[in-house]
């Protein structure tokens, strides 16, 4: 079955500290996507990242990395340097084949990042 | 500027009465999506529609019923069926169904009286 497993429930760091959160995925599917997105106390989600299961090169974007490696079924996210503004809820999703052609999200837990000043 | 609107931010509801939540947007997606979401847990699919006048159930429709008459709208209707409908709603919309981004609006956080 297709799943997303987001194992840290919490984190906590010091402002300026490097931070990784872990994203783990299970699929039956050759071609998938996978997407992380951010929820602040505000609530709203934000689009972070969608990476194809056809490209496993890293990517980065300012203090945001992404490490993608199909052998070990993993996506996981690098905050470096972290500041205040970061703390937020993670969440790792996988898109999946649903009724047909139409995909729909799979969505992990989430991992809550509390950065701390 | 484009963007996703969900009204109310907060509401409150009887027991037995139904509620709708609105969700409009403005970034000319065709697809459009609600989601709950409860404490701890990820987001679950409610409904979803592709076009105007077209919906599907996701994975959690029991008890909540929408429409889509127009492609810039995609109301929630949580009906007194619903028996623990206190939770976060986001709606969302993306340009297509597959695979596309899906972007969201600030949420109504739906409780009970």
């Amino acid at each position: 079955a297709q799943k997303v497993t987001q194992a840290q429930t919490e984190i906590s760091v010091v402002e300026k500290e490097d931070v990784t959160l872990d994203c783990v995925y299970e699929t039956r599917d050759t071609t998938y996507y996978l997407f992380w997105y951010k929820q602040p106390p505000s609530g709203e989600l934000v689009f972070l990242i969608r990476r194809n299961s056809f490209d496993e090169q890293n990517e980065i974007s300012g203090r945001y990395s992404w490490n993608f490696q199909k052998s070990t079924s993993s996506f996981n996210f690098t905050i470096t340097a972290s500041q205040v503004v970061d703390s937020a809820v993670y969440f790792c999703a996988l898109s999946e084949a649903y009724a047909g052609n139409n995909r729909k999200l799979i969505w992990g837990l989430g991992t809550s990042l509390a950065v701390n000043p | 500027d484009g963007g996703i609107t969900q009204s109310p931010k907060y509401l409150f509801r009887k027991e037995g009465q139904n509620v709708t939540l609105s969700c409009e947007q403005n970034l000319n997606h065709d697809a459009m999506y609600w989601y709950r979401q409860d404490p701890g847990q990820g987001l679950r699919l409610i409904y979803y529609s592709q076009i105007v006048n077209d919906f599907q159930k996701g994975d959690i429709a029991e008890g909540y019923s929408v429409s889509r008459e127009k492609k810039e709208s995609f109301p929630l209707t949580v009906t007194s069926a619903q028996k623990n409908p206190t939770a976060f709603y986001l709606c969302a919309s993306s340009r297509g169904v597959e695979n596309q981004p899906q972007h969201f609006g600030d949420g109504t956080r739906l409780s009970i009286l």
